[in-house]
């Protein structure tokens, strides 16, 4: 079965630098995430869409934005990176409106800001 | 306080023994619970979902979800050393909404 693709999975950037990560859902999946993972810390939910909209938003730093195009998948564009900003990025998809709101992780970027 | 709270471990069992998981949730409102698996530098693999008091079983894991207490569990039978992994209770309010995750406890399962 498709999973969560994300790319890409390895960025490394200096600080000040902008980054942009991509996401493209499980197929037919309406819904995207995204969560910020730092080491040793558990999965931090940083925003969603629905329908190509903003549904909910987290603890995302002004300097990140986020979007969902109308083929559903999903980018995150970093500015003015920090070194806090080290971290693995997940984004997950679900399907509303079934029996279950069952959220699928991608792989990942691991992001590595010098 | 975090709104999910599980002990961050390790937990160590042999080869072949029950590993029991436990977390406790502080919003009443939470509607889902999740079970992920996550190896390090890896995604969270999910084990179990759980919506409704009772348990669930799925092979060798067993979730369990009690609300009145705001509890949830996962039992994972017959062990292996494969199972070694942090595993992260996940709970959201409404339908779709964002995971709250816990710190996760590590399993270590030894032969």
């Amino acid at each position: 079965a498709a999973g969560v693709i994300q790319s890409p999975r390895h960025l490394i950037k200096e600080k000040r630098e902008t980054a942009t990560l991509k996401c493209y859902p499980i197929p037919r999946h309406d819904t995207v995430y995204w969560y910020q993972q730092g080491p040793g810390q558990d999965p931090q939910f940083l925003i969603s869409f629905y329908e190509k909209m903003q549904s909910d938003k987290g603890s995302i730093p002004d300097r990140f934005s986020a979007q969902q195009f109308s083929d559903y998948h999903s980018e995150l564009n970093m500015s003015s990176l920090e070194l806090g900003d080290s971290a693995l990025y997940f984004c997950a998809s679900s399907l509303v409106g079934t029996s279950t709101d069952t959220q699928y992780f991608g792989p990942g970027t691991r992001l590595t800001v010098l | 306080q975090k709104e999910v709270e599980q002990n961050s471990g390790p937990l160590s069992v042999p080869e072949g023994a029950i590993a029991s998981l436990n977390c406790t949730y502080s919003d009443r409102g939470s509607q889902s619970f999740f079970w992920y698996r996550q190896y390090s530098g890896k995604s969270p693999e999910l084990i179990m979902s759980i919506y409704s008091n009772g348990d669930k079983e799925d092979g060798r894991f067993t979730a369990q979800l009690n609300k009145a207490s705001q509890y949830v569990s996962l039992l994972i039978r017959d062990s292996q050393p494969s199972d070694s992994a942090t595993y992260l209770c996940a709970v959201n309010i409404r339908p779709a909404d964002k995971l709250i995750f816990g710190t996760g406890t590590r399993l270590q399962v030894f032969p």
